[in-house]
């Protein structure tokens, strides 16, 4: 057990909807990251927070949406979903910028 | 921003054989290396990394070398053994950045 909650573990739902994907971050961790991974592909960069605030962005799309709150969890929000956003979301965690970060489980999104 | 590539993409090596998976990066100031392995259905999980004073770092049947002035990296892991077989990733970061990740190895231990 890394200690990064992600739920839910497994997401079906149809083209044109909207989800959101929720991580609670390892203890004492302020960075939170979250990651996308196609079948076969690599874990594309979406999104960092650092203590509340967005610290960077990657290849989000702008139908994307994430926020990190008070209490240092984070959702990522998915809307108008179509077939190609069937993917593993994962949400990594760590205490600060070059340090080990711990992946969540992940979430499974099935768009359908 | 950063890009990393790695190579191979797959690879097949023999039960007790060693196996090396390459990484080249481009960001000159990135200075921190770690090493994942993702088992199938698993999460990532680091194995190794290195920082960007040390030029190689060893853990019992795993290793990483970093040569800065070209640019890359390298995992070596001897004596392979069945559980090793899994998805390998590098990635590189330069500390406030996130880590920018390769397009990952499946390793294959044939017994």
């Amino acid at each position: 057990d890394s200690g990064v909650t992600q739920t839910p573990k497994h997401l079906i739902t149809a083209t044109g909807q909207r989800v959101t994907l929720r991580c609670s971050p390892r203890s004492g961790d302020l960075s939170v990251y979250w990651y996308q991974q196609s079948l076969d592909q690599g874990l594309q960069f979406l999104i960092q927070y650092y203590n509340g605030e967005e610290r960077a962005k990657g290849n989000i799309l702008e139908r994307f949406s994430a926020q990190q709150f008070p209490d240092l969890h984070s959702e990522l929000n998915l809307s108008s979903l179509e077939l190609g956003d069937s993917a593993l979301y994962f949400c990594a965690s760590s205490v600060g910028p070059a340090a080990e970060a711990f992946f969540g489980q992940g979430t499974r999104l099935t768009v359908v | 921003g950063e890009n990393v590539e790695q190579h191979p993409s797959t690879l097949s090596v023999q039960e007790g054989d060693s196996a090396v998976i390459k990484c080249t990066y481009s960001d000159s100031a990135s200075n921190y290396f770690p090493w994942y392995k993702q088992e199938l259905g698993k999460r990532p999980q680091l194995i190794i990394d290195i920082r960007s004073n040390v030029g190689e770092k060893k853990d019992q049947r795993i290793a990483v070398t970093l040569n800065k002035t070209a640019k890359h990296f390298s995992l070596h892991i001897t004596e392979t053994q069945p559980e090793d077989s899994a998805v390998y990733f590098c990635a590189a970061s330069r500390g406030n950045t996130p880590l920018v990740f390769g397009k990952g190895t499946r390793l294959s231990v044939i017994a």
